[in-house]
Formats: structure tokens, C-alpha cells, sequence
């Protein structure tokens, strides 16, 4: 069974540009989160979808950040415009129920802004 | 005040040794999860051991055990017998009730400790 996929692996755009991230999360998991972590910093949450349904989108830093799922299988996070604090490790998580006592992790999208 | 607390920025440990990384936490709330993963250099994120706040036991998955003294709010991971292949960033996680109708099950994450293991 395939895990969660993250594209790309690395992304290097400069200040300004546009950059959408994809997650493909297991299949037949309903939950899926999205989490950043900036250099040196904790990971910190970014929002929680529940099929296509946004379920908690506290986290994210600011409308330049839109996420969506359409169809409730893979997600996109699109930041637009992009800065230069923007740059760090994004994650993709994805369970098959919000209680569940494991979320199993892509390996990352690391977005550098330059 | 921080949710997760991970004192040890770094550690070392010599091969074939166990080794204990420490993690506090901070919560009011009966019912919580307490997550631990690795980190290696590739970079991908490795679901490790699990604890729940109701549960009796301390957890266990092969070399890896959760010390989990609720009074004390702590959660170390003790890592038996170490490898090289253990040295990796590890991260101790949170999982709370959500505290509204629109909350989510999220982890809060601590900052992270590098162990690196010496042969």
C-alpha cells in the first residue's frame, strides 16, 4: 500500500512567484492535515481537512495560503505570492480517522523563497 | 507556555547503549495523545510509538518504550540497544481534544532532539 506522497520534493522560486504543493494521502483516508516547519523552529499545524470539507483552518499564517481537496482524495496548498519567510519543510499527513493513534507523514516539500 | 517541551537540543550515544530523550507537555484537558517520531536525513516523517492519557501501560514497539508518568506530565522515549541507523531528529507530538466544534485532532510538536549515535 502506498504511503503519503508529497510533490515535488524541492522547490526553489523566488519572492513573488507562485508555488502549489500536491499531497496524495492513503488511500481511503478522510483526514488529511497539512504542517510547516520553518528553520529551526517547531513544526506547527496548518489545517485539517476532513474528505473535501475544510474541518480547521487556524493555522495557517495568511491568505497567501489556500488549500483545497477537491473530490476528498489528493490536496493542494498554493502560496501566492510568495515570500521569502514562506520557506521551510511542509508536510502532509493523512489518517483514516481523526482519533486514529498513528498519522502517517509524506516526506516533505521543502519550498525555498528566494 | 509551551505544549510540548524538549529539553535536549542534542544527544549522543554510544552504540549497542539505550538512551532516553526527554519530552514534557503541558495540558488541562483528561483525554490526550502523546506521539513520538523520527526524522532521518531524508527528511520523511516516521510514526514511532503512541501513548493515550488512559492508558495503563507504558507503550512499547520493538526497541522503542514511552515512559509515561502522567502525574510528572512527561513522556520520554527510551531507544534499547542503539543503532547507527537511530541517529535522526526526534520530535515529541501532542494530540488534545479539539476545544470547539470547528477544532481538529492536530499535533503540537516540540522543537526536537538530534541524536546522533556513535559507533
Amino acid at each position: 500500500e502506498a504511503g503519503v506522497t508529497q510533490f515535488p520534493s524541492h522547490s526553489v522560486i523566488e519572492k513573488g512567484q507562485t508555488v502549489t504543493l500536491r499531497c496524495d494521502p492513503i488511500s481511503g483516508h478522510d483526514n488529511l492535515y497539512w504542517y510547516r516547519r520553518v528553520m529551526g523552529k517547531e513544526i506547527k499545524f496548518l489545517l485539517h481537512f476532513v474528505k473535501e470539507s475544510k474541518q480547521d483552518e487556524s493555522g495557517m499564517p495568511n491568505n497567501r495560503f489556500l488549500a483545497e481537496r477537491t473530490g476528498g482524495t489528493y490536496s493542494t496548498l498554493k502560496v501566492q505570492p510568495a515570500e521569502l519567510e514562506d520557506s521551510g519543510v511542509y508536510f502532509c499527513a493523512s489518517s483514516q480517522w481523526a482519533t486514529n493513534t498513528e498519522a502517517f507523514f509524506g516526506q516533505g516539500t521543502r519550498l525555498t523563497v528566494v | 507556555a509551551q505544549k510540548i517541551t524538549q529539553t535536549q537540543p542534542g544527544m549522543f550515544v554510544q552504540e549497542k547503549e539505550a538512551v532516553t530523550l526527554d519530552c514534557t507537555y503541558d495540558t488541562s484537558d483528561p483525554s490526550y495523545g502523546l506521539f513520538w517520531y523520527k526524522q532521518p536525513s531524508s527528511g520523511e516523517m516516521i510514526f514511532l510509538i503512541y501513548q493515550g492519557s488512559y492508558d495503563q501501560q507504558n507503550a512499547t514497539e520493538g526497541r522503542y518504550s514511552l515512559n509515561f508518568q502522567k502525574a510528572r506530565k512527561s513522556a520520554n522515549l527510551v531507544i534499547s540497544a542503539s543503532q547507527l541507523g537511530d541517529s535522526a531528529m526526534y520530535f515529541c507530538a501532542m494530540r488534545e481534544l479539539p476545544h470547539s466544534g470547528a477544532g481538529s485532532y492536530q499535533l503540537t510538536f516540540g522543537k526536537g532532539t538530534k541524536l546522533s549515535v556513535i559507533p
